[in-house]
Order: structure tokens, then C-alpha cells, then sequence
């Protein structure tokens, strides 16, 4: 059954470097997302992506993120310079589209910023 | 804006009893609905999809949801709890109208079923 592949499954930075979680959708999905969850809270959305550009952004992701889909496979969120506040568990997701379809999650990476 | 609510952010049964996880969303055109099961240390898992076929939706492992428009609920329920289902269950919703297809989850609620 095809499904969404993340790594790192869990990655430690220091405070101010930058992180870039990798994440390989499922192979014939058209839309992208990114959520994440702090420990102990909701999911909450960040970012979702279409047609190669960001179609919907959070409050959340400020200018410290950017998402990428470097090459037709691939789709990867980078933050630059990383906060005590960023560690969660970070999930990407993917779709056949948008209204009733389904979104595939992947396992996550957690982030730990020390 | 949009949101979902959980009552309840755990629940305890025991197994063979009834299992009831309440959710509630805010808007008047009702979205589309869903429950996702995040079992530990893994990912988001759908259980359900509500997409105005029909109010009462069957999933996986026994669960069923009614999508009730009067009381804008959306209720996950199965007859007879087992270990297995042991996780944690978020309600979640997709505005009709959002291009980006983005969804607005609920706090979860984890459930424990005891022998």
C-alpha cells in the first residue's frame, strides 16, 4: 500500500541552527501539507502545497519557514533558524485532492531543539 | 473561523463497553468531517470520512460516526471496546470552500480500554 515516508523519525538541533525535514508523498497526490504537534496539543496545520507554490500558510509559519519540492518527488520543510518552541512532532502529508479526499499522513519527525 | 471540539481529552472503558467520542464543529455550511486514530509513536490514521452520502458513516475496526447537522456533531462510536483501540482519536474538518484543502483538528482524545 503506498504511503507517506518522513526522515529523520526524530531529529536534535541547537537553538539557531537551521533543520530540514524530508518527506516523500504518496506518488500520484497532487496537494502537500505540513502540520505539526507539540506535546501534549492539537494537530495544527502549517502549510499546504499545489502546482508548486504554497496555496495556504498558518500563523505559524512565518518567514523562518519554506517548504520545497526539489525535484518531483521530494518535499521538504526547512527552518532556518530553529527556537525552543519549535520542538513538536512534525507531519507532512499528501492528497489526490482537496474537499472529500483522503489526506495520508507519515510517521513524523520529531524535532528537539536544545 | 473554523473550529472543532472534543469533549473529553480522555476516556476510559472497559473492554466489550460502548465507545463514545464526542465531536463538535463551529461553522453553519457543514464541512467536510473526518477521524483519524494515532496509535503510539505513529502516524495520523483515517477511521471515517463524512462527505454527505450518507449521516451515518461505517470505518474501520467497527467504528461508525453520525454526522447530526441540528446538533453540528459529528459523534465516533463502537459497540464493544477492545484492547487494540487503545490510541488517540482527533476529529478533524475540511471547510467546503478551502482551495488549499488544509485540516483543522480537534484537541484528541485518548482513549484507554481496560481489561
Amino acid at each position: 500500500e503506498p504511503e507517506v515516508t518522513q526522515t529523520p523519525s526524530h531529529q536534535v538541533t541547537q537553538m539557531g541552527q537551521e533543520v530540514i525535514l524530508r518527506c516523500v508523498p504518496i506518488s500520484n497526490h497532487l496537494y502537500f501539507y505540513w502540520y505539526r504537534q507539540i506535546l501534549g496539543q492539537k494537530v495544527e496545520f502549517l502549510v499546504s502545497f499545489y502546482n508548486n507554490e504554497i496555496s495556504e500558510k498558518s500563523e505559524i509559519f512565518d518567514d523562518q519557514f519554506s517548504v520545497e519540492r526539489p525535484d518531483g518527488s521530494n518535499f521538504t520543510l526547512k527552518i532556518r533558524s530553529t527556537k525552543l518552541e519549535d520542538s513538536a512532532m512534525y507531519f507532512c502529508a499528501s492528497s489526490e485532492g482537496t474537499g472529500r479526499s483522503e489526506a495520508f499522513f507519515g510517521q513524523g519527525t520529531r524535532l528537539t531543539v536544545v | 473561523a473554523q473550529s472543532v471540539t472534543q469533549l473529553g481529552s480522555h476516556v476510559s472503558v472497559s473492554e466489550g463497553a460502548l465507545v463514545l467520542l464526542r465531536c463538535n464543529y463551529s461553522s453553519s455550511v457543514p464541512p467536510y468531517l473526518f477521524w483519524y486514530v494515532q496509535y503510539p509513536n505513529q502516524g495520523l490514521q483515517l477511521l471515517l470520512k463524512y462527505t454527505s452520502a450518507a449521516t451515518l458513516v461505517k470505518g474501520i475496526n467497527g467504528f461508525e460516526a453520525e454526522f447530526k447537522k441540528s446538533e453540528t456533531s459529528f459523534h465516533l462510536t463502537k459497540p464493544s471496546a477492545h484492547m487494540s483501540d487503545a490510541a488517540e482519536y482527533f476529529c478533524a474538518v475540511r471547510e467546503v470552500y478551502n482551495q488549499g484543502g488544509k485540516l483543522i483538528f480537534g484537541q484528541g482524545t485518548e482513549l484507554s480500554v481496560k481489561p
